[in-house]
């Protein structure tokens, strides 16, 4: 069971577009949303978090908008450059560090 | 000074085989995992420990085998391997009163 959905697949971009990438949760008892950013060969790194009783966080280009009653979430890239082209994954914790992941978004930015 | 290393990088083994992937942390996080990425880049936890004490074990066939000899190390063993445990292996760590978790670089096994 996914226990977090996330869209799209794949995302194309032009440089200087904006990057959107959703993802949907069920279990209410989730309670921190992060954003973790992979290059190719490299591990999943921490990009950016929200926590529910916060609806915005931004840092730079990049930020998360929070709706707790539909409960979603998604990732806004401003400005999108090639060098953010990698795989986005949203994710979610309740309680102890028990991570899940959302499918992945790879995100390519065409110069 | 990688601050999560693994190693193998890459492991290529045959069907049958015993092998395992070691990690190391020097963050001095008390708490560390194994993921499983597969080929669809899908990332699931198979096992947390907490100062060497396993905390979460997901759904995963007893033929693996995490140790944690201390702190700053978690080890997987994986007896007779089959063909379906071919994926990317990662370790991560955190201070479990934390969220942030920092990952390695992944061990890519390849069973043939």
């Amino acid at each position: 069971q996914q226990q977090v959905k996330q869209s799209p697949q794949s995302l194309i971009v032009q440089k200087g577009g904006i990057s959107i990438i959703n993802c949907a949760y069920e279990n209410t008892a989730f309670d921190y949303f992060p954003w973790y950013q992979q290059f190719p060969g490299k591990g999943p790194a921490l990009l950016i978090a929200i926590r529910p009783d916060v609806s915005e966080k931004k840092e730079g280009r990049f930020t998360i908008s929070f709706n707790k009653s539909a409960k979603q979430f998604s990732l806004h890239i401003m400005d999108s450059q090639p060098g953010d082209s990698a795989t986005y994954f949203c994710a979610a914790l309740a309680g102890a560090n028990n991570l899940f992941f959302g499918t992945g978004t790879r995100l390519t930015v065409i110069p | 000074d990688t601050a999560v290393s693994q190693t193998p990088k890459y492991l290529v083994t045959q069907m049958g085989n015993d092998k395992s992937i070691k990690c190391e942390q020097n963050l001095g996080h008390d708490t560390m995992y194994w993921y499983k990425q597969d080929s669809k880049k899908f990332l699931k936890i198979m096992f947390s420990y907490n100062n060497k004490e396993l905390i979460i074990n997901e759904t995963v066939p007893n033929r693996f085998s995490p140790k944690s000899p201390d702190k700053a190390h978690l080890n997987l063993h994986i007896n007779s391997l089959e063909l379906g445990d071919s994926a990317v292996y990662f370790c991560a760590s955190s201070l479990r009163q934390d969220r942030f978790l920092h990952f390695g670089n992944g061990t890519r096994l390849t069973v043939t």
